[in-house]
């Protein structure tokens, strides 16, 4: 089993609609959960992060978490083209004396005129 | 200020070159991380200095060498590359424990090796 499971989509949404993107981890020693952005050739943009269980909201981004179920997702209300790009979900756990922050394989979001 | 800067942005280096990448951060932040990604893939993680101490190795082939000058600066040595080598390294930084932080990623230097 992988330790982060995305979909690689593509998912496309048309523009003004809400996109939703899902993870789940196997690793229940996960402190932390982040959410980045990711447009071609380019390094990978924070978006949001969370670690308590609920939701976190941040303009139109939405983070939720639910550990019981190893869940995490993200909403994008009102979606523009500008969103489009691959989203990468990861968690960040203690080891080896340091923090070790895994990635998914990313989902690729489209989002249509 | 939660900027990561890597440096250079681009560099193309034969086979028999060495090679350094730089990575630097004034946030005060306790891990430093250097990942490497391939065209389509996430990043995957190479090394983690937490407290200025390597925690982290995940196996790196000795070519690629990381050092840790101090709390704000991270290098990354190359020496004998393979051109399957070439990929974006990218450069992130984190508070050195508890969950309560964000990582923060620097733009990456592309490494073409020929």
């Amino acid at each position: 089993q992988k330790e982060v499971e995305q979909n690689s989509g593509p998912l496309s949404v048309p523009e003004g609609a809400i996109a939703s993107l899902n993870c789940t981890y196997s690793d229940r020693g996960s402190q932390s959960f982040f959410w980045y952005r990711q447009y071609s050739g380019k390094s990978p943009e924070l978006i949001m992060f969370i670690y308590s269980n609920g939701d976190k909201e941040d303009g139109r981004f939405t983070a939720q978490l639910n550990k019981a179920s190893q869940y995490v997702s993200l909403l994008i209300r009102d979606s523009q083209p500008s969103d489009s790009a691959t989203y990468l979900c990861a968690f960040l756990r203690g080891a080896g004396g340091g923090n070790k922050l895994t990635f998914g394989t990313g989902t690729q979001l489209k989002v249509e005129l | 200020d939660t900027e990561v800067t890597q440096t250079p942005k681009h560099l193309v280096m034969g086979m028999t070159n060495k090679k350094s990448l730089k990575c630097e951060q004034h946030m005060g932040h306790r891990a430093m991380y250097w990942y490497k990604q391939k065209a389509k893939k996430p990043p995957e993680l190479m090394f983690v200095y937490s407290y200025e101490k390597l925690s982290i190795n995940e196996s790196v082939p000795s070519r690629f060498s990381p050092e840790c000058p101090n709390s704000s600066l991270l290098n990354l040595h190359l020496h004998a590359l393979q051109p399957e080598d070439s990929a974006l390294y990218l450069c992130a930084s984190s508070q050195g424990r508890g969950r309560n932080t964000e990582a923060f990623f620097g733009q990456g230097t592309r490494l073409t090796v020929v």
